[in-house]
């Protein structure tokens, strides 16, 4: 079955830098783009770009170019979120999602949750 | 960027009930729009992809409906595990954007 399973959550400082894993199994890696969302307490959910495992080609969503690097590993089906200069607003869970089900964001992993705190 | 207007943003409801949530885009986006389901401490859970393809395992009381910029979510009976916060998502154009949720608790 498909399954993404993501890193374990992180405790960061300001202006630091994170980096969530996810690693991919039950479907092709690089036959689907991998995307990044991400929620913050109480909140909806927003997208932060995505990845072509294959190309390793990007689109980043315009509020997070500069400070987001979407790559991987596909000898191990790996996909990887890092984000820099991190604020506190910054804190939120991460999710990737991706597989084989047609159309965006049909599995999702488990989220890693990143705090930003001084 | 394409905005998704979700509506109601809360909806309390009864075991049984049919309810409908729908989402408007302030743009056309053919059918390229899925709908969430996501429970507290929970990863959201596609239910619906291209308007109105169920999901492989979703239970048939779940239906969408819909083209263009106006789309709906039903459940047509609604079961005591439903109760959930539920998202619709457009990827017709980038950035993609999400609906701002709707929030189904029991009355």
């Amino acid at each position: 079955q498909v399954q993404l399973v993501q890193s374990g959550a992180e405790v960061k400082k300001p202006g630091a830098s994170v980096k969530v894993s996810c690693k991919a199994s039950g479907y092709t890696f690089s036959g689907y783009y991998m995307h990044w969302a991400r929620q913050a307490p109480g909140q909806g959910l927003e997208w932060l770009g995505r990845m072509n495992p294959t190309s390793g080609d990007t689109n980043y969503a315009q509020k997070f170019q500069g400070r987001v690097t979407m790559t991987r590993d596909t000898s191990i089906s790996t996909a990887y979120l890092e984000l820099s200069s991190l604020r506190s607003d910054d804190t939120a869970v991460y999710y990737c999602a991706s597989g084989p089900g047609g159309g965006v964001f049909d599995y999702w992993g488990q989220g890693t949750l990143v705090t930003v705190s001084s | 960027d394409i905005q998704m207007t979700q509506s109601p943003s809360s909806l309390s409801a009864s075991v049984g009930d049919r309810v409908t949530i729908t989402c408007r885009a302030s743009q056309g986006i053919r059918n390229d729009l899925g709908w969430y389901q996501q429970k507290p401490g929970q990863a959201p859970k596609r239910l619906i992809y291209a308007a109105s393809r169920l999901q492989s395992g979703v239970p048939s009381r779940f239906s969408g409906s819909g083209s263009g910029t106006e789309f709906s979510l039903t459940i047509s009976s609604l079961q005591p595990e439903d109760f959930a916060t539920y998202y619709c998502l457009q990827h017709n154009n980038y950035p993609i954007t999400f609906g701002q949720g709707t929030r189904l608790e029991i009355k």
